[in-house]
């Protein structure tokens, strides 16, 4: 039982976009604007893609986009390639003991 | 280039002391501006934060309310490493193991190590 909370799976064909969503409380992705999102590949680490709900990282491609609206997180793939295959964790600062919280991750398949 | 490299056993005993180690190169411990964290993923409970030091002036922790009891993360500036120790552990405890570079955003990661919980 995840903290945040996602969709199991999305898909999309190449060349469409997708919209992944999180929903947290008002104690974190509502809050505050310290939402991350990550795309983790088979067998590899997560890789930090979006933070601070917009942002993104030197190196990451501008098709991945973040944005926040009440207690609900959104990460937006457009122009999907089948690299983006791959599942995607979002996560958020919480004012609970636990600060950092995760989503139960949502399986990307590219059709 | 910041990197992270893990080490530690892979096996552990029930009841006994889980001990990993992350090498930081590209950065220091000591830093001021960087918090140093340990993450775990298991199919069963998902991506886990577990806590983090960090430096500011004084040396700082935090950890996850569900292994305060049993949890500690140490900094060691002589090798600029930190490091994560969980006792008691159980089959419960079994998953794979991160440390990452940073607070609410992990922007750098290690490769992961694998530990399982069995006698």
């Amino acid at each position: 039982q995840s903290a945040l909370t996602q969709p199991a799976s999305v898909s999309g064909s190449p060349g469409q976009s997708i919209t992944i969503s999180c929903t947290g409380t008002s104690s974190d992705v509502g809050g505050y604007n310290y939402v991350s999102w990550y795309q983790q590949h088979p067998g590899k680490a997560p890789k930090l893609i979006i933070y601070e709900v917009t942002n993104r990282p030197s190196g990451v491609s501008n098709r991945f986009s973040g944005s926040k609206s009440g207690n609900t997180a959104s990460l937006t793939i457009s122009g999907l390639q089948a690299e983006d295959e791959a599942d995607y964790y979002c996560s958020s600062y919480s004012s609970s003991t636990t600060l950092v919280i995760f989503g139960g991750g949502t399986k990307l398949t590219v059709l | 280039q910041v990197q992270l490299q893990q080490s530690g056993p892979g096996l552990v005993k029930p009841s006994q002391t889980l001990s990993l180690t992350c090498a930081i190169s590209g950065d220091s411990v000591s830093s001021n501006s960087v918090v140093w964290t340990w993450i775990r993923q298991s199919p069963s409970r998902g991506l886990e934060w577990l806590g983090r030091t960090y430096y500011r002036s004084k040396w700082y922790n935090d950890y996850a309310a569900s292994v305060k009891s049993r949890i500690t993360i140490n900094p060691d500036t002589s090798k600029n490493q930190f490091s994560l120790q969980l006792n008691s552990v159980t089959p419960e405890d079994t998953a794979v193991y991160y440390c990452a570079r940073g607070g609410y955003a992990m922007g750098v990661w290690g490769q992961g190590t694998t530990v399982t919980v069995s006698s």
